[in-house]
């Protein structure tokens, strides 16, 4: 079955420390993985998005990396700040239909 | 540059009133159209989507359907709402599988 998992559902950081959020997922084959931002009550803002052949990819202070093998992403947020309190959502898309699976998304909270 | 419009940004309706969500999108022609849903702890539910004028396909069978009167114009409806229809509605566009640009949702509630 085509599911996404990502850890952990929740997170609570302090203003200017760094996170790692996690995404695996059981898609396959799949064609890319996708990194989204949403802030409470609005659409999601797509931060990154990697095919197969990527490693890494970053966007400012966001670095997406991306293990095929293993079947993992992970965003890295560094030097966080209050705006980033949000949900960040993994999504991967299907190769053969292109259908995108999205997961159920980490709630980061940052405080001061 | 392409912008994505949704309304009403919130909405409170009785069970078994009509719904109309509208979507449209500015700067970009032959856009795919989404539907998705979103309800509390879940992942974004794909409605349905369209590839083009008329174009319509569902994804998953509810009381909901949808119309793309307009290249981009995407309008999500039911003639009577259900209380498990409450949730965030989301208006998505792309060219192609490329990125996915979502609006700003609306909160429908049904009482």
């Amino acid at each position: 079955k085509n599911q996404v998992e990502q850890s952990p559902q929740s997170l609570i950081i302090l203003e200017g420390k760094n996170c790692t959020l996690q995404c695996n997922y059981t898609v396959s084959p799949f064609s890319n993985l996708r990194w989204y931002k949403q802030d409470t009550g609005r659409g999601p803002v797509s931060l990154t998005i990697m095919t197969f052949s990527e490693n890494t990819k970053s966007n400012g202070r966001y670095t997406a990396t991306l293990d095929a093998d293993t079947k993992q992403s992970s965003l890295h947020i560094t030097a966080s700040q209050l705006s980033d309190s949000a949900s960040y959502i993994c999504v991967v898309a299907h190769y053969n239909t292109d259908k995108l699976i999205f997961g159920t998304g980490t709630r980061l909270q940052v405080f001061p | 540059s392409q912008t994505i419009h949704q309304w009403p940004a919130t909405l409170v309706q009785p069970v078994g009133s009509p719904l109309s969500l509208e979507c449209t999108v500015e700067g970009t022609s032959n856009p795919n159209l989404y539907w998705y849903r979103q309800a509390a702890g879940r992942g974004l539910q794909l409605l349905f989507y369209s590839v083009g004028i008329g174009q319509i396909s569902s994804e998953v069978p509810q009381n909901l359907s949808a119309s793309r009167p307009q290249d981009r114009q995407f309008i999500l409806s039911s003639k009577k709402l259900l209380l498990s229809d409450s949730g965030f509605y989301l208006c998505a566009w792309s060219v192609g599988t490329g990125f996915l640009y979502f609006g700003p949702g609306t909160r429908l509630t049904v009482t």
